[in-house]
């Protein structure tokens, strides 16, 4: 059983779209990351949450404590949108265990 | 520089030899963690330090891996003997006292 659950999977889009991400988690978590891994294998760290809401630019992240669920949102998507996206939560009872989703693979396409 | 930097950026080795990989941290930063990225799977967390302990080992595979780290700054990887399912992507990330990571852009190994 994975502790972290993205969804979708695999995802692709029109230029423009609006798009969500989703990620379920069953552990209990002191923060929750969403990182952007390039098609040549960077990543780079998007967001950091514990509560409420983040926005940077086109990009919005939510969590829900409550119901261990997270959203990362993409408005007016682009072709350089597309990558993977990784869902990591850190344990709360675990040290700085990370724990992190398979990640959803998007395609923008123009 | 001003991100984390991992060497090298590739490596090829044969089965049974040992590797080191190495990490540089952004300067000033506490933390550093490894990961793993094999071929087509997600992250999986190897080991992580806070100064030159190394609090959370739990993710290490097997004792052919190990790690250390001098104080706050540089870090090794090194994996003993390695095997063709070592073969992957290690990333590095380093973060302040507190959870926002920066990564480095990882050494790829190849076992053959």
């Amino acid at each position: 059983k994975n502790e972290v659950e993205q969804s979708p999977q695999n995802l692709t889009a029109q230029e423009g779209e609006f798009i969500t991400i989703n990620c379920s988690y069953s552990v209990g978590i002191s923060a929750l990351h969403w990182l952007q891994q390039h098609p040549g294998g960077g990543i780079v760290s998007l967001f950091m949450l514990s509560s409420g809401k983040k926005k940077h630019g086109r990009l919005i992240a939510t969590i829900n404590i409550q119901e261990k669920h997270s959203s990362l949102h993409i408005t007016a998507s682009h072709p350089r949108d597309s990558a993977v996206y990784i869902c990591a939560v850190v344990g709360s009872n675990t040290g700085n265990q990370f724990y992190f989703g398979t990640g959803t693979s998007l395609t923008v396409i123009p | 520089g001003a991100g984390v930097s991992q060497s090298p950026s590739n490596k090829v080795t044969e089965k049974g030899k040992d590797v080191e990989l190495r990490c540089d941290p952004i300067s000033g930063h506490t933390a550093l963690y490894w990961y793993r990225q094999r071929l087509g799977q997600g992250l999986e967390f190897l080991i992580y330090f806070q100064g030159n302990s190394a609090p959370d080992k739990s993710g290490l595979p097997s004792d052919r891996f190990s790690a250390e780290r001098t104080g706050e700054s540089v870090s090794t990887l090194t994996i003993q003997r390695t095997q063709q399912e070592d073969s992957a992507v290690y990333l590095c990330a380093s973060s302040r006292p507190g959870p926002k990571q920066f990564f480095g852009p990882g050494t790829r190994l190849t076992v053959l």
